[in-house]
């Protein structure tokens, strides 16, 4: 258990909807990014937050937004799915924004139908 | 721009048969290279840093070492449990950001 949670566990949902995925770093982890991972593109950077700000962007579609709030957890939209959405969604926390080993935690499978 | 390529892609072992796996990276500015393992279905488990060439880590039956361009997974008398994808990440550049680079991963099965 690497102390990052994640929910839901599994998302069903239609093309077109907005689904919200959550993430809870580690205890004392002020940095929070956001990877996908399907199976063609591997792992993905997303985004990534430190103490509430925007720290760096990926490869994040316009249709995707992310936010972290005071106590630290931290949020995924994604609107107006698309077939091509349906990934693994995976958080990671670390203490600093740079350089610290990034702890993930188990994920959010994301099915768009 | 920063590149990981692991290699093989797939390997298949006999319990006790040790072999390497290989990460070789293009990235301005190694800011520190991670192996990960990870579980179908599941978060990357981290196993390892490594911070400049010349570095080893070891935990129990795995070894990481690295040079200027590439990074090995070494696994010594490897048992079923040790099947998993190996993930190979690293972090460059200037700036102060945690992006990192994964590469494909290494499927590594190990048969009794």
């Amino acid at each position: 258990d690497s102390g990052v949670t994640q929910t839901p566990k599994h998302l069903i949902t239609a093309t077109g909807q907005r689904v919200t995925l959550r993430c809870s770093p580690r205890s004392g982890d002020l940095s929070v990014y956001w990877y996908q991972q399907s199976l063609d593109q591997g792992l993905q950077f997303l985004i990534q937050y430190y103490n509430g700000e925007e720290r760096a962007k990926g490869n994040i579609l316009e249709r995707f937004s992310a936010q972290q709030f005071p106590d630290l957890h931290s949020e995924l939209n994604l609107s107006s799915l698309e077939l091509g959405d349906s990934a693994l969604y995976f958080c990671a926390s670390s203490p600093t924004p740079q350089a610290d080993t990034q702890y993930f935690g188990p994920g959010t499978r994301l099915t768009v139908l | 721009e920063d590149q990981v390529t692991q290699s093989p892609e797939a390997l298949r072992l006999q319990e006790g048969e040790s072999s390497s796996l290989n990460c070789s990276y293009t990235v301005s500015g190694l800011r520190g290279l991670f192996w990960y393992r990870q579980d179908p279905g599941k978060g990357p488990e981290f196993l390892f840093t490594l911070y400049s060439a010349g570095e080893e880590k070891e935990k129990e039956r795995l070894k990481a070492t690295l040079t200027k361009k590439e990074s090995f997974l070494h696994i010594t008398a490897p048992k079923p449990e040790d099947s998993a994808t190996y993930l190979c990440a690293v972090l460059g550049g200037s700036s102060n950001t945690g992006k990192l680079i994964f590469g494909q991963g290494t499927t590594l099965q190990v048969k009794p």
